[in-house]
């Protein structure tokens, strides 16, 4: 059973453009929200961050916005860069649970230019 | 960079042979954790540990097991190693809280 699912294995966006990438999650426990990226043999690198109690977190280019209601989150890329591109994991973690993550199964982001 | 070290880098071992992958961390982190990571099926949690002795099973920890005898090592071993068990496997780690998990480089480990 798949708790946080990634729907589109790939995008492909042009350089400049906005890069929109999914994730929805079933288990309401959930109260923590990160994304991670990852190049080719290296490690997942965190991006960013959403808590429960928030609706939106933006760091530079990258925005993060969470729809509890929904149980829908999604990570905003403005403008996208070749150098964004990677493969992104969306990450979910409920306090209790002894920290540990739960991840979806990867969006590969191909930003062309 | 979090201090984080995977060890080997990468393994070819034939089915049968017991494995221990090694992750070294020198933050001082609680949480340290195993992943593997599939195509098709993103990270999955396979064993993590929330202090020295202290362990717990993820969603995918059959045929594996760990151990935690100091704070900055965390071994996953295969006690009997199986081509579904070729992968690649991260280790992570964390401090106390909700917070990101830092990851190490990765183990790519070939069952023949």
């Amino acid at each position: 059973d798949q708790q946080v699912k990634q729907n589109s294995p790939s995008l492909s966006v042009q350089e400049g453009r906005i890069s929109i990438l999914n994730c929805d999650y079933t288990n309401s426990m959930f109260d923590y929200f990160l994304w991670y990226k990852k190049y080719p043999a290296e490690g997942p690198t965190f991006l960013i961050s959403i808590s429960s109690i928030k609706d939106k977190n933006e760091d530079g280019r990258f925005t993060v916005f969470l729809n509890k209601s929904a149980k829908h989150l999604s990570l905003h890329i403005v403008p996208s860069q070749p150098g964004d591109s990677a493969v992104y994991f969306c990450a979910a973690t409920d306090a209790g649970g002894g920290n540990k993550l739960t991840f979806g199964t990867g969006t590969q982001l191909k930003v062309e230019l | 960079d979090a201090g984080i070290t995977q060890s080997p880098r990468h393994k070819v071992t034939e089915t049968g042979t017991p494995v221990t992958l090694r992750c070294h961390q020198t933050e001082n982190h609680r949480y340290m954790y195993w992943y593997r990571q599939d195509p098709g099926h993103g990270l999955r949690l396979i064993h993590y540990s929330y202090g020295v002795k202290d362990t717990d099973k993820g969603e995918v920890s059959d045929g594996y097991s760990v151990s935690r005898s100091k704070t900055e090592d965390f071994l996953l071993t295969l006690e009997s190693a199986t081509s579904s068990q070729t992968s690649v496997y991260f280790c992570a780690i964390s401090p106390t809280g909700p917070t990101e998990a830092f990851f190490g480089q990765g183990t790519r480990l070939t069952v023949v």
